[in-house]
């Protein structure tokens, strides 16, 4: 049973270009959670997939946006990369919505911004 | 987001040693959940409580949920190398967003 796996595990990219982070969540589970987790902080939770719509947000500006697919996969895109956005990137899935808090973790994708 | 504050920050001990690290909110939680993370892994859910007072235990772990709901500690017996790793406590919050603390740090002398 493969659990929650993210692609790609690495990348470079520039100031002002585009990222798209995917997540497949660990089988039977349809809700997908990103964080962003900056070096030596805990995640900071960015916005949540629930039925292919985004169910809640974080404080987050409008260049993260995402999208799930009917087969639950999950993408995280940003825009105008800037510095800042250099982080470790949490895909997250758990069945139903999470209220309890029990989510499962992919081994994340680390973004470099130069 | 909602302040988690955690502490200590780091811990360097030997080997066998017990550890004990806290967490603390100015906000009531209704679930307490502790997660570690490894070098270049995602968090992994230990310990997840959910009734003020509550006590559980996870083999070496135990984790207790404050009486004030503002609060909760996490101990370690007798601990070993592969304890290394970031402990973060979390909690959700406003829905289904979960919030993290800023982490505890623990490192372990052979």
């Amino acid at each position: 049973d493969a659990g929650v796996t993210q692609s790609p595990t690495h990348l470079i990219k520039t100031r002002g270009q585009q990222v798209t982070l995917r997540c497949s969540p660990k089988s039977g589970h349809d809700t997908v959670s990103w964080y962003q987790q900056a070096l030596g902080q805990g995640p900071q939770f960015i916005f949540q997939y629930y039925e292919e719509e985004e169910r809640q947000r974080g404080n987050f500006p409008d260049r993260f946006s995402g999208h799930q697919f009917p087969n639950y996969s999950s993408e995280l895109n940003v825009n105008a990369l800037l510095l800042g956005d250099s982080a470790l990137y949490l895909c997250a899935s758990s069945p139903g919505a999470g209220e309890t808090g029990e989510l499962f973790f992919g081994e994340g994708s680390r973004l470099t911004v130069l | 987001g909602q302040q988690l504050n955690q502490s200590p920050q780091s811990m360097f001990i030997q080997e066998g040693e017990d550890v004990s690290m806290n967490c603390t909110s100015s906000s009531i939680f209704n679930t307490w959940l502790w997660y570690k993370q490894d070098p270049g892994e995602g968090p992994v859910l230990l310990i997840a409580l959910y009734k003020a007072g509550e006590l559980t235990s996870n083999g070496r772990l135990t984790a207790q949920f404050g009486i004030t709901r503002k609060d909760s500690f996490l101990n370690i017996s007798a601990s070993i190398p592969s304890d290394v790793g970031i402990y973060f406590c979390a909690g959700p919050w406003a829905g289904n967003m979960l919030t993290f603390g800023g982490g505890t740090r623990l490192m372990v002398k052979p």
